[in-house]
């Protein structure tokens, strides 16, 4: 069954440094998404991704963040200068078209902020 | 006031015993998942519903448009089943889920 693939599982950086979160989503899928998940909270929602732009982002989704998909199949979350509070389990998630279709939701990376 | 709602927060049982989660929701929707997540984090989609009813082997995902709500149900429950199920809906006019926060499912042998 195909996968959404995150790189790395886990990622340990220093509070002031740049990141990168890496997703390869399954390859006819239209739709991108990161979602987050701070420890013994709910999941929340960061941005959506469509045709090369932003199509929905939350609050949280500030300019400290950026998404791109640099080669046609790579589709990345950075986080520019990280604070503590970015700690969380960041979920990369793709579906094929709009509408009411199924997500496909990758393993997830684990950032730890220190 | 969160736009998703579930209860139970935790739930015990015995194997073998009939399971039910519930869900309900404040907002205008267009579909609502039913979703997996294990110890090692990792989300698995199990159900997505817009109306009715659906099954896919002891799992029955049933929703109620009018009333806001849906449920899960295993039937037979096995210890493999313990994770964190979680509810979360796809509000009408946008692509982003909302998630409830999760009901953590423990089945004891």
């Amino acid at each position: 069954e195909p996968e959404v693939t995150q790189t790395p599982s886990h990622q340990v950086t220093q509070m002031g440094q740049e990141v990168i979160l890496r997703c390869v989503p399954i390859s006819n899928h239209l739709y991108f998404y990161w979602y987050r998940q701070i420890l013994g909270q709910k999941v929340e929602f960061l941005v959506s991704f469509y045709n090369n732009e932003i199509s929905e982002k939350s609050e949280i989704f500030d300019d400290q963040f950026s998404v791109e998909r640099p080669d046609g199949s790579n589709f990345t979350l950075k986080i520019r200068s990280t604070k503590l509070e970015d700690s969380a389990m960041y979920f990369c998630a793709s579906n094929e078209m709009a509408g009411n279709y199924g997500y496909t939701f990758g393993s997830g990376t684990r950032l730890t902020v220190v | 006031k969160n736009e998703v709602e579930q209860s139970p927060q935790n739930l015990t049982a015995q194997e073998g015993e009939f399971i039910t989660i519930n869900c309900s929701y404040s907002v205008g929707i267009s579909a609502l998942h039913w979703l997996q997540q294990h110890p090692g984090g990792g989300i698995v989609s199990l159900f997505m519903l817009s109306s009715g009813k659906k099954k896919h082997g002891r799992l029955i995902a049933t929703i109620n448009i009018q009333e806001k709500h849906s449920s899960l149900h295993i039937t037979a429950s096995h210890p493999r089943d313990s994770a964190v199920y979680i509810c979360a809906v796809r509000i009408q006019g946008a692509q982003k889920l909302v998630f409830g926060q999760g009901t953590r499912l423990t089945i004891n042998p």
